[in-house]
């Protein structure tokens, strides 16, 4: 069965400072994976996808992600952070017969220290 | 493009009272919605998947007689909490996803937050 493992619940990090966001899926075949974003009391934003081809995804606000078969993983990057990026982030893996139904990790949920 | 709206936002009522949540696709045809349950400082749980005119789907542990889904068009899903009590307070969100082609990701509403007295 799909599963998606996000191992970080917490992070901070200074404004201006680089993100990594980790993220482990468990899929045997080719996955879909996703990364929304979530502010408080808010419903979710697609940050971005990857469906197949390069593995190097770029997204809105500045982030992109990488898609590591030989890890299982789909690291969220940010070069630069910025105080709104404050919120709680999910990586998903895309299931069922035609990938509509997502399943979510448990996310992490992320802190700007200005 | 492909905004989905959820109405009520917030909602506070008494126990044993019945609620109901509406999920809208405003400019896209959504042939399947999602219906997910959010605990505080949690994930997201899926309860739920609903197609066009058919019976919804329901994800193991999910009480079918407590959340009614009806997908009555492909504009329309609706959620209703039947008696609900304190515990069925939490954190609804509806997704959608349609008619765009394969592979295409849902887009979410912006939840509803259910409080039971």
């Amino acid at each position: 069965a799909q599963s998606v493992t996000q191992p970080d619940i917490h992070i901070t990090v200074s404004e201006g400072a680089s993100l990594e966001l980790r993220c482990n899926y468990s899929y045997g075949a080719t996955p879909y994976l996703f990364w929304y974003v979530q502010s408080p009391g808010q419903g979710l934003q697609l940050l971005l996808k990857y469906f197949s081809g390069d593995t190097l995804v770029q997204g809105i606000k500045g982030f992109e992600a990488e898609f590591k078969r030989s890890q299982s993983s789909f690291n969220l990057r940010k070069p630069s952070v910025h105080w709104s990026d404050a919120a709680e982030y999910f990586c998903a893996v895309g299931a069922g017969t035609s990938y509509d139904k997502v399943i979510f990790g448990p996310g992490t949920s992320l802190s700007v220290i200005p | 493009g492909a905004v989905v709206s959820q109405h009520p936002s917030w909602v506070i009522c008494k126990s044993g009272t019945s609620v109901k949540i509406e999920c809208r696709s405003l400019d896209f045809q959504a042939t399947t919605m999602f219906w997910y349950r959010q605990f505080p400082k949690q994930s997201l749980m899926l309860m739920a998947t609903s197609n066009e005119g058919s019976k919804a789907t329901y994800e193991q542990g999910v009480e079918k007689d407590k959340f009614l889904i009806n997908h009555a068009s492909l504009t329309l899903s609706t959620l209703t909490v039947t008696s609900a009590h304190p515990e069925d307070s939490s954190f609804y969100i509806c997704s959608a996803s349609g008619l765009e082609g394969p592979n295409q990701p849902q887009h979410f509403g912006d939840g509803t937050r259910l409080s039971i007295l």
